[in-house]
């Protein structure tokens, strides 16, 4: 069955520390996202990328980074820098077929804490 | 201001009543997008729509483009159907999506 496949599920982070949050995707999608969801609100758009090595900042993009050396891989890493990261970490897909609307696809989520 | 607004916030429903939960947004458009999302966090697709009306099983979405306001419809609720339901637009310029809060949604056996 095709996917995305966030890992870890669960991911403790010490002050000082950086972690990186795994996405994969089998779906042959061009386009990748990685949202934050916090209670009350809606996801915000951390970075998104539409094509392998390009990749933009959303709308919350400090304290975070990203790669995109594969079409199926889109890693989220959580820098020291982030001084609030405790939050549930969604990652998307979708294609991007131009005059066409393609639904995001999504993962299960990670949920990052401080320990 | 969220550029989408959900109502209401929270829902508890009886089993088998007719549920609405209202998406309005206050953007321009190229489509929007209905999502559930289960207590453990995973996030479905339900409906994309950009115009009308779409049925799926016991779910059917509506989108009224002038008005700027969706709905989506759960007929014959069920306790299955409780779950976070969260509308998300794209906007007609560039790919991203915005989200609202969502409505939770509890249906009592």
């Amino acid at each position: 069955d095709g996917g995305i496949t966030q890992s870890p599920k669960y991911l403790f982070r010490k002050e000082g520390q950086n972690v990186t949050l795994s996405c994969e995707q089998n779906l042959n999608h061009d386009a990748m996202y990685w949202y934050r969801q916090d209670p009350g609100q809606g996801l915000r758009l951390i970075y998104y990328s539409q094509i392998v090595n390009d990749f933009q900042k959303g709308d919350i993009a400090e304290g975070y980074s990203v790669s995109r050396e594969k079409k199926e891989s889109f890693p989220l890493t959580v820098t020291s820098a982030q001084k609030n990261p405790t939050a549930f970490y969604l990652c998307a897909s979708s294609r991007l077929d131009r005059g066409s609307n393609q639904p995001q696809h999504f993962g299960d989520g990670t949920r990052l804490s401080i320990l | 201001k969220n550029e989408v607004e959900q109502s209401p916030q929270n829902l508890t429903a009886q089993e088998g009543e007719f549920i609405t939960i209202n998406c309005s947004y206050s953007v321009g458009i190229s489509a929007l997008h209905w999502l559930q999302q289960h207590p453990g966090g995973g996030i479905v697709s339900l409906f994309m729509l950009s115009s009308g009306k779409k049925k799926h099983g016991r779910l059917i979405a509506t989108i009224n483009i002038q008005e700027k306001h969706s709905s989506l419809h759960i007929t014959a609720s069920h306790p299955r159907d409780s779950a976070v339901y969260i509308c998300a637009v794209r906007r007609n310029t560039g790919n991203q999506f915005y989200f609202g809060t969502g409505t939770s949604l509890t249906v009592i056996p």
